[in-house]
């Protein structure tokens, strides 16, 4: 078990570039979360898949935000036409989730890729 | 609307006694709770977690109390380390749905030798 593992870890960009993050989760777990961190805050929920399926979005996904998980494994987080908001630590995490509710849905993290936008 | 609240920023103790961080929330939907511990430039890491059919979950030093009445629930380190300096925060979900995870801000605790 290598843990949840994301690429790359900084990122420093100019506005208006597009960016792309890997999350990488633990292999055998079906559900893959994203979320955003700024200076001073818990973690913000972004998205997440359960296998390949994208099943929420929160409304904090603005339209130059996409996510995808192809296969079902790992997944990517690409944002459009940067701006300086985007500027947060992006994490990913990944939980093996039972089926109809039973049992737990412990998430575990990666170690985030920072964003810098200039 | 902050469903999750940590209200104390940061807590200072001596290395030996007991840490109590608090922490409450508003939504009576969330039935599954969680500590997570984060360095600075690292992602959290899970610490212990607590059902909302129980009132209290033990693992090692660390022990988690809820009271669900209250919307309250607490993680008690004891006894405190150096190495437990870090960023806490307190995490609630609603199990059968998409558990995403709900934060609150974060508890930076820092344990003097």
């Amino acid at each position: 078990d290598t843990g949840v593992s994301q690429n790359p870890r900084h990122k420093i960009t100019k506005r208006g570039q597009n960016v792309t993050f890997r999350c990488d989760p633990i292999s055998e777990h079906n559900r893959l979360y994203w979320y955003r961190q700024t200076l001073g805050q818990g973690p913000e929920f972004l998205t997440y898949f359960q296998n390949e399926a994208q099943l929420e979005k929160s409304r904090l996904l603005s339209d130059r935000f996409s996510a995808e998980r192809p296969k079902g494994s790992f997944s990517t987080l690409e944002i459009q036409r940067t701006e300086q908001g985007d500027s947060a630590m992006y994490l990913c995490a990944s939980s093996l989730a039972y089926l109809a509710g039973v049992g737990t849905d412990t998430q575990y993290f990666g170690p985030g890729t920072r964003l810098t936008v200039l | 609307d902050q469903q999750v609240k940590q209200n104390s920023p940061s807590l200072s103790v001596q290395e030996g006694r007991i840490s109590i961080l608090n922490c409450d929330y508003t939504n009576s939907m969330f039935d599954y709770f969680l500590w997570y511990k984060k360095y600075p430039a690292e992602g959290p890491t899970f610490l212990i977690s607590i059902s909302s059919i129980k009132d209290k979950n033990e693992d090692g030093r660390f022990t988690v109390f809820l009271n669900k009445s209250a919307k309250h629930l607490s993680l008690h380190i004891v006894p405190s380390q150096p190495g437990d300096s870090a960023v806490y925060f307190c995490a609630a979900y609603v199990t059968g749905a998409n558990s995403k995870l709900t934060f609150g801000k974060g508890i930076t605790l820092s344990v003097r030798p």
